[in-house]
């Protein structure tokens, strides 16, 4: 039972352009979300989160929205760079905090110059 | 540095032996977590501490893994009897002591490969 879903394994976006990178997620428990970015050979490296009791969160280029209603959430990266090429992982936690996260499967995205 | 540091970063064995992993947290850390990444997918939580105390453990956790944390600094992870379904990265990763809505520190993980 795959309770956080990434449905797309790959995008691929111009440099400059708006990368989006969704997920979705079924357990009602999760109140904290956060996404992770992870490049080959390392371990995750956290990026932003979010509370439930929000529903958008900015830092710098990136922003993430949540939508309750629909427990979908996205990451928003702009403009996009090449250093941003990795694979990301959406997280959520039952908890509030960073116990028994709850990963998705990742997308890995491409910044095309 | 003073991430989450894990030794080794990579572990080759054959079937059938014991293998130990260790994780040095970030200082001062409370809280200690274990992982396990296969090929295509995220991470998956196998167990995780609070100073010395073990609080939860996955069902991945079957009875061959092992985890301590014997004075709530460093842990190590140990399989016994290893299978090639072990083979895997193992992640490590702490947050801090009493912070609603933090997050997980990671480290780099040791990739088991189990021939």
């Amino acid at each position: 039972d795959q309770q956080v879903k990434q449905n797309s394994p790959s995008l691929s976006v111009q440099e400059g352009r708006i990368s989006i990178l969704n997920c979705d997620y079924t357990n009602s428990m999760f109140d904290y979300f956060l996404w992770y970015k992870k490049y080959p050979a390392e371990g995750p490296t956290f990026l932003i989160s979010i509370s439930s009791i929000k529903d958008k969160n900015e830092d710098g280029r990136f922003t993430v929205f949540l939508n309750k209603s629909a427990k979908h959430l996205s990451l928003h990266i702009v403009p996009s760079q090449p250093g941003d090429s990795a694979v990301y992982f959406c997280a959520a936690s039952p908890g509030g905090g960073a116990q028994k996260l709850v990963f998705g499967q990742g997308t890995r995205l491409t910044i095309n110059p | 540095d003073t991430g989450v540091s894990q030794d080794p970063r990579h572990k080759i064995t054959k079937r059938g032996q014991n293998v130990t992993f260790r994780c040095d947290p970030i200082s001062e850390h409370n809280r200690l977590y274990w992982y396990r990444q296969t090929l295509g997918q995220g991470p998956e939580f196998l167990t995780y501490f609070q100073n010395e105390a073990q609080l939860e453990k996955s069902r991945l956790l079957s009875d061959r893994f092992s985890a301590e944390r014997p004075k709530g600094s460093f842990s190590t992870l140990e399989i016994q009897r290893t299978e090639q379904g072990d083979s895997a990265m193992y992640l490590c990763a702490s947050s801090p002591r009493g912070r609603a809505n933090t997050e997980a520190f990671f480290g780099q993980g040791t990739r088991l490969t189990v021939v």
